[in-house]
């Protein structure tokens, strides 16, 4: 699976949105970009993933670029709460299915 | 959403015993679940992959003797840490994929070891 590239922290204003990057310049074409994050002393939260299209649920838009070598993930209102480690993880849907984290963005909303 | 249950969130033991972890999808069948271990401060790191009725599959450098994977139905998956010793202290978190596509993993919320 492709590796990624996220900056190490970031940090937004409660209220505003947060655009978190990910470079993923290696990508194939079977492969997905998938987004968790981990808020601290807790597993993983699923947030969501897409191939080529953008895609938008209740908690996030992630637009991905047309050259498909980078994304970006949209919290459109970021709380307090939204504050955690974000990964992006690039993974195909073959046999093995696994999921390789990378050191990720930790985020800081601030008040 | 899917759930992915966690038992127990805490445990504490002494050098020597053996700690079994228990891992469950509460609402849907898991085809394949994952084994994660996390030290502080660091990412999540993949142990295993555990598919139903086989043996797990594990990622290199990790001894299997030592992290005892069984996954018996499509609902449950174990992870025994044998004659755990304190540099095996650390968070086990597993995830569950309901089928082999591109659905999404989802995660339990972790179990902390801690051998004394």
């Amino acid at each position: 699976d492709a590796k990624t590239t996220q900056p190490p922290s970031m940090d937004c204003a409660e209220g505003r949105a947060a655009n978190l990057p990910c470079n993923h310049s290696t990508i194939s074409g079977n492969e997905y970009v998938y987004w968790y994050r981990q808020i601290h002393s807790q597993g993983p939260q699923y947030i969501i993933h897409g191939l080529k299209n953008n895609e938008t649920n209740e908690m996030a838009s992630l637009i991905i670029t047309e050259d498909r070598k980078s994304s970006t993930l949209i919290l459109p209102h970021a709380t307090l709460r939204d504050t955690a480690v974000y990964y992006c993880i690039v993974r195909s849907g073959g046999a093995t299915n696994k999921l390789i984290f990378g050191t990720g963005t930790l985020l800081a909303v601030q008040p | 959403g899917a759930v992915v249950s966690q038992h127990p969130s805490w445990v504490i033991c002494k050098s020597g015993t053996s700690v079994k972890i228990e891992c469950r999808s509460l609402d849907f069948q898991a085809t394949t679940m994952f084994w994660y271990r996390q030290f502080p401060k660091q990412s999540l790191m993949l142990m295993a992959t555990s598919n139903e009725g086989s043996k797990a599959t594990y990622e290199q450098g990790v001894e299997k003797d030592k992290f005892l994977i069984n996954h018996a139905s499509l609902t449950l998956s174990t992870l025994t840490v044998t004659s755990a010793h304190p540099e095996d202290s650390s968070f086990y978190i597993c995830s569950a994929l309901r089928d082999s596509n591109i659905q999404p993993q989802h995660f339990g919320d972790g179990t902390r070891l801690s051998i004394l």
